[in-house]
């Protein structure tokens, strides 16, 4: 069964950062790799999709690489800032969507 | 907006009781879920459904029971069954099952008294 892993379960930097979020999978055949921000008590936003022929995917100060490979995926996020303080989670699929334990990452002013 | 709705996003249930846990999407998604999240832990998919009228269990389906008569809802009762029921649930739903990109509720909280 495929297992994602998420390292480190928590980060903590200052303001203006550039910081890299790792996750890693177990099983190379997935179609999708996708990336998601969790407030606390709220439900999961879809930040970044990747298909298995893409190898990057990029929306604002945010950047997520894929190799398949080697079954990891980075999340980047340049230039943090407070508000993006939050649990970063990451999802492969198929054939069913398989979730990381998430990245708690706090942004100190 | 579109979007997926779950009501309500707080309840409270004594011991014994059953609960449903309403989901509403209006993006037109085929496939819907229904996801289990505690403390600690990654998301646990309790059912899914990737068509109208049909339904398979997930890995914690045990407690749990779910329908799908319409395309847009997919209700999630809570049974008195399920011994630990206390969590946060998350609704999502794909336009291509699990080769699409995955939308997600804002979540029910579930507190047992």
């Amino acid at each position: 069964k495929q297992e994602v892993t998420q390292i480190p379960a928590a980060l903590s930097v200052p303001e203006g950062e550039n910081l890299v979020l790792n996750c890693s999978f177990t099983d190379s055949a997935i179609y999708n790799l996708q990336w998601f921000r969790q407030d606390p008590g709220k439900g999961l936003t879809s930040l970044l999709l990747i298909q298995s022929s893409q190898r990057e995917q990029t929306s604002g100060r945010l950047n997520a690489s894929l190799d398949k490979s080697s079954g990891r995926s980075t999340l980047y996020i340049a230039a943090s800032q407070p508000g993006d303080s939050a649990t970063y989670l990451c999802a492969v699929s198929p054939p069913q969507f398989y979730f990381g334990t998430g990245t708690s990452l706090t942004v100190i002013p | 907006d579109g979007g997926i709705t779950q009501s309500p996003k707080y309840l409270f249930r004594k011991e014994g009781q059953n609960v449903t846990l309403s989901c509403e999407q209006n993006l037109n998604h085929d496939a819907m879920y229904w996801y289990r999240q505690d403390p600690g832990q990654g998301l646990r998919l309790i059912y899914y459904s990737q068509i109208v009228n049909d339904f398979q269990k997930g890995d914690i389906a045990e407690g749990y029971s779910v329908s799908r008569e319409k395309k847009e809802s997919f209700p999630l009762t809570v049974t008195s069954a399920q011994k630990n029921p206390t969590a946060f649930y998350l609704c999502a739903s794909s336009i291509l099952g699990a080769a699409g990109e995955l939308f997600f509720g804002e979540g029910s909280r579930l507190t047992v008294l």
